[in-house]
């Protein structure tokens, strides 16, 4: 089944770069690769998404590793506002669109 | 442009008692998809709704079902309610079926009792 996998928490200081890695070495050819974030309180918000180049953003980069066995979303400079919990998925194309969410990445960022 | 709109915002029930939860597409979407998020966990999908007709449907039993309505538009019911039921309901939006980005709703906070 395919599946993705998280850190469950990372810490950076604002200002500074973010690296958010995900593992889904499961993924097939035609599954996409996306990013979603959710503040507290707040529904789930799209922040990137790519199949197999990198891909850059008004808000991050999507590093896609050669064998798309993994990928890091970059924030290139945070601020306390890039807080939330940050979800690695996988859009399944051969089962009508299907979404598998990680258990998402809990970014902190301190003054 | 409106984006994805939920009602109500929160809900209390008691054990066995009925919801239904409604949710507005973003302007231009016709696809419907619903998930649950219990505390502190991702979101699992329910089922999704495309023209009218449920399109594909997660792990979840009976006692959970949709309409999607002409104008796009769709509800969530929920039968029988368990404690466990309680969690944010979130409703999300796309267009063709699903295959496009998904846009989410500010969810449904559910407290049942």
């Amino acid at each position: 089944d395919a599946k993705t996998t998280q850190p469950n928490s990372m810490e950076s200081n604002e200002e500074e770069p973010v690296h958010l890695p995900c593992n889904h070495s499961t993924i097939s050819g035609t599954d996409y690769i996306h990013w979603y974030r959710q503040l507290p309180s707040q529904g789930p918000e799209y922040v990137i998404h790519g199949l197999t180049s990198n891909v850059n953003n008004r808000m991050a980069s999507l590093a896609i590793a050669e064998d798309r066995k993994s990928s890091t979303l970059i924030l290139h400079r945070a601020t306390l506002r890039d807080a939330a919990v940050y979800y690695c998925i996988l859009i399944l194309m051969d089962s009508n669109y299907q979404l598998i969410w990680g258990a998402g990445t809990k970014l902190i960022i301190k003054p | 442009d409106a984006g994805v709109t939920q009602s109500p915002t929160h809900l209390i029930k008691t054990r066995g008692q009925q919801v239904t939860l409604r949710c507005s597409p973003k302007s231009g979407h016709d696809t419907v998809s619903w998930y649950q998020q219990a505390l502190g966990q991702g979101p699992q999908f329910i089922f999704q709704y495309y023209e009218e007709e449920e399109r594909q449907r997660g792990n979840f039993p009976d006692r959970f079902s949709g309409h999607q309505f002409p104008n796009y538009s769709s509800e969530l019911n929920v039968n029988a309610l368990l404690l466990g039921d309680s969690a944010l309901y979130l409703c999300a939006s796309n267009r063709g079926g699903g295959k496009e980005t998904q846009y989410f709703g500010p969810g449904t906070r559910l407290l049942v009792l």
